[in-house]
């Protein structure tokens, strides 16, 4: 089955710095590639996605990176503000379908 | 406002007992599917659902049986319940191709 790795677990930034989460995946058939934002108490929400058919997506602050080739994907968060601290998770799936997650990311933004 | 509910919010089990975790959506998504998540080990699938009256085995389905008599709702049982099935257990749906709707969580302690 899918196995992904996700690295850091833990990150602290600066308020105003970039923060960049890396996850890579086994399964060469994977094609949905989601991010997924928990904050304490809550359940993960689904932050920003990438279809294999796409090199770079971005949504105002948070980009998401592809690179099929090498079967890993990133996150990137630009100026940081304290309420992105929270849980981060990646996840690999065939067709959006049942998803495999990463163990998580602490991301932590000092004022 | 549209989404997944789930009951109860948290619970203290004595081992052996019986339980089950309730879990409802209103957005008509075909896919349903319950994860637990456990310090240090992200979220792992314990059992899933394509469409109603289907369902399939995740990564850690023993001890946990699912049903799915309808589109709405997707309901967890715990036959006989262990102090290693304390977790938080997430609830989540999906529309096709696209990333997870999760609901809030049941914690659920085992003593």
């Amino acid at each position: 089955g899918e196995n992904v790795e996700q690295h850091p677990s833990t990150l602290s930034v600066q308020e105003g710095d970039s923060a960049v989460i890396k996850c890579t995946y086994s399964d060469s058939a994977s094609n949905y590639f989601p991010w997924y934002k928990q904050e304490l108490g809550k359940g993960p929400q689904l932050i920003i996605d990438i279809r294999s058919n796409v090199g770079e997506k971005k949504d105002q602050r948070i980009a998401v990176t592809l690179n099929k080739t090498a079967k890993h994907f990133s996150l990137h968060i630009t100026e940081t503000q304290p309420e992105d601290s929270a849980v981060y998770f990646c996840a690999a799936s065939i067709f959006a379908g049942k998803s495999t997650f990463g163990d998580g990311t602490t991301l932590t933004v000092k004022p | 406002i549209a989404g997944i509910t789930q009951a109860p919010t948290s619970q203290i089990l004595a081992a052996g007992r019986r339980m089950t975790l309730r879990c409802t959506q209103d957005m008509r998504h075909n896919a349903m599917y319950w994860y637990r998540q456990d310090l240090g080990l992200g979220l792992r699938l314990i059992h899933y659902s394509n469409t109603a009256g289907t369902t399939g085995k995740g990564e850690v389905p023993d001890g946990y049986s699912v049903s799915r008599a309808n589109t709405d709702d997707f309901p967890l049982t715990l036959a006989s319940a262990v102090p290693s099935q304390t977790s938080v257990y997430f609830c989540a749906s999906s529309e096709e191709g696209h990333g997870y709707t999760f609901g809030s969580g049941t914690r659920l302690t085992v003593v």
